[in-house]
């Protein structure tokens, strides 16, 4: 079945220490996104990419980073700039800016 | 940012009635798309509606768009326990800008 696999499910993480967070997809699509939701929050975004290679800063980008080498992984590695880490982490894929996404299952950050 | 404000903030009701939650946005959009998260998980796209329509039906889904009051309504029909959670609308923007803003969501909790 196609879909998005998000890992770990739950993260913890230690002061000063990065973390990466793992987003695979073999739907296919071009675009990626990674959001941030706080509790009781919509979601907020962190990095874009539209293509291989390339990726975009969305509103909330300080203290994050990316990488897309691969169509189907899009990893976000939370860094020790990321001064109130803890949130629900969402990665979503879609065959284009603007079109319907598909998000997967979420990995739950939070502080040691 | 274009970002989609539900209204109300948790609703409840009674299995078989039916659930109408509202969505306002800021600027101009290409299209409006509304999905489900529950507990836990990520979200799941329901349905787009996109500027120049004006009403959208899939299954017991009912979505209407104002553009000239800039918002969207997303009703349910018959709802079922099944239905509860919680609903978030996303406003894809003009302009070259094409990523999704969403709002709070709508708490829904569909009671037995």
């Amino acid at each position: 079945d196609g879909g998005i696999t998000q890992s770990p499910k739950y993260l913890f993480r230690k002061e000063g220490q990065n973390v990466t967070l793992s987003c695979e997809q073999n739907l296919n699509h071009d675009a990626m996104y990674w959001y941030r939701q706080d509790p009781g929050q919509g979601l907020r975004l962190i990095y874009y990419s539209q293509i291989v290679n390339d990726f975009q800063k969305g509103d909330i980008a300080e203290g994050y980073s990316v990488s897309r080498e691969k169509k189907e992984s899009f990893p976000l590695t939370v860094t020790s700039a990321q001064k109130n880490p803890t949130a629900f982490y969402l990665c979503a894929s879609s065959n284009g800016l603007g079109q319907p996404q598909h998000f997967g299952d979420g990995t739950r950050l939070s502080i040691l | 940012s274009q970002q989609g404000e539900e209204d109300p903030q948790a609703l409840s009701i009674q299995e078989g009635e039916n659930a109408t939650m509202n969505c306002s946005y800021k600027t101009s959009i290409n299209n409006l798309q509304w999905y489900r998260q529950n507990s836990g998980r990520g979200l799941v796209h329901l349905i787009l509606i996109r500027s120049n329509e004006r009403e959208k039906h899939s299954g017991r889904l009912r979505v209407t768009l104002d553009t000239s009051k800039k918002s969207s309504s997303l009703l349910i029909t018959a709802s079922r326990a099944a239905d509860t959670a919680s609903y978030f609308c996303a406003a894809s923007g003009g302009a070259g800008s094409y990523q999704l803003t969403f709002g709070k969501g709508t708490k829904l909790s569909v009671i037995p």
